[in-house]
């Protein structure tokens, strides 16, 4: 089983529109979350972190569930500029490294 | 903004011959890593270093691939004898704090073919 599993998408959105990704992870050491962006080529960029309670940056919402391992981030009113792969990226308790889902695509059309 | 900085940014190189990455991380920080991604595929860890030694690495970072610090201020990962396989992206990363996704920073990469 993958350690962190994301649907691959496309995700195809028109401007405005609300779009849900998921994510699940397999490890219950798992100790922080996040999502992450990445444009075509480029480096990952931290988007935002994923906390128990739940929290919202601006058009961004992420939610955590601990007991189904699962986490999931809704954006708002998307925007052109919203087009990217969405990563889920889990930290596991006691390591050094993140783990990186495969990523979401999401194209946000005219 | 502080900046990792990767040199170079793209490097062609014949199968078998040595290649090496070089970083600069952001100047107070005390940890430093190393990622790659395959075309296509997604972002795996390959090696952490922390007060001159490793303090963590994966399974892909086999003998093949060595990391240092030579001089206080580059981070440079080695590469002894290239396959086609480790055509990737490479990207040094590094953070103030021992990892955590909301305060390390990714250099924009190092894109590595061996042909």
């Amino acid at each position: 089983r993958k350690e962190v599993e994301q649907d691959p998408g496309p995700f195809n959105v028109p401007e405005g529109a609300t779009v849900a990704f998921n994510c699940t992870y397999s490890n219950s050491a798992s100790q922080s979350f996040f999502w992450y962006r990445q444009d075509c080529r480029k480096e990952p960029k931290l988007l935002m972190s994923v906390y128990s309670s739940g929290n919202e940056d601006g058009r961004f919402t992420a939610q955590l569930n601990r007991a189904s391992q699962y986490i999931s981030l809704l954006i708002r009113d998307s925007k052109l500029s919203d087009s990217a792969t969405y990563l889920c990226v889990v930290n596991l308790e006691s390591s050094y490294k993140l783990i990186f889902g495969s990523g979401t695509r999401l194209l946000v059309r005219p | 903004e502080p900046e990792v900085t990767q040199t170079p940014s793209h490097q062609v190189t014949q199968m078998g011959q040595e290649v090496i990455l070089r970083c600069v991380p952001i100047s107070n920080h005390l940890y430093f890593y190393w990622y790659r991604q395959i075309l296509g595929q997604k972002v795996e860890f390959l090696v952490s270093f922390y007060n001159n030694e490793i303090s963590e690495k994966s399974e892909i970072f086999d003998d093949q691939f060595s990391v240092e610090r030579p001089d206080g201020s580059n981070f440079t990962l080695k590469i002894r004898s290239t396959k086609l396989e480790d055509s990737a992206m490479y990207f040094c990363a590094s953070s103030l704090d021992r990892s955590s996704g909301n305060t390390i920073y990714f250099g924009e990469g190092s894109w590595l073919t061996v042909v």
